[in-house]
């Protein structure tokens, strides 16, 4: 069983107001990602990472950053929140090496910017 | 280019009626690896299967069972005597081998009514 945490799992925020994201996974994975989520919607990968020190931009353009100092946390922080980031964000890791790399997820963080 | 199209929106079926989920994929590239996830109302990703390009045989889990042909680029997923428990949104999704990141379809809304 996957042991992937996200915190908060909802919240609510006005908008220009900084906020982090929080994502730890206790399972020693090197790879760690973060998709978004909007509502009836497939996931777009905004960042990932490879191990510590190690962090890339997605395919869907996002102006959140990532950091990677240990290798069972990645956090997310948007420096000024917008309505525009209203959305589901889900965090997800991996074995680094291995056939099929499936990918774990966490519960997700419900963000909605006022 | 890597797509997956999940044709169906929504299905509703009564418990114990079998339903399938329809999953087709386009990628260029030869070697790839397929994946099916769960998103039950708590929002969380489960993983359900992998399977890889190389490996048409199709796989049964309990009520669970998956149909994998590459002559159509179709991996599509069927439940069997369905339960108001498999009530969720089920995505579909891509891997190339070696890219970094899941593709995901825009998922199939599954309501089991009793």
């Amino acid at each position: 069983e996957a042991d992937i945490y996200q915190t908060p799992r909802y919240l609510v925020i006005g908008t220009g107001k900084k906020i982090t994201l929080e994502c730890s996974q206790t399972m020693g994975h090197d790879k760690m990602y973060w998709y978004q989520q909007d509502p009836g919607m497939e996931l777009h990968l905004i960042h990932y990472s490879y191990g510590v020190n190690s962090t890339e931009k997605g395919d869907l353009s996002s102006e959140s950053t990532v950091s990677r100092i240990r290798t069972e946390h990645f956090p997310l922080t948007l420096e000024s929140a917008r309505p525009s980031h209203t959305s589901q964000y889900l965090c997800a890791s991996s074995v680094r090496a291995g056939r099929y790399n499936e990918q774990f997820f966490g519960p997700g963080t419900r963000l909605t910017v006022l | 280019a890597q797509k997956v199209t999940q044709a169906q929106t929504e299905i509703s079926v009564v418990e114990k009626e079998d339903v399938t989920l329809d999953c087709v994929y386009e990628t260029r590239d030869t070697t790839y690896y397929l994946f099916w996830y769960k998103q039950p109302p708590s929002g969380e990703l489960v993983f359900l299967i992998r399977r890889n390009s190389f490996d048409e045989q199709n796989e049964i889990s309990g009520r669970y069972s998956w149909n994998f042909q590459k002559s159509t680029s179709s991996f599509n997923f069927t439940i069997t005597a369905s339960q108001v428990v498999d009530s969720a949104v089920y995505f579909c999704a891509l891997r190339p081998t070696g890219a970094n990141n899941l593709f995901f379809g825009t998922g199939t809304r599954l309501t089991v009514i009793p």
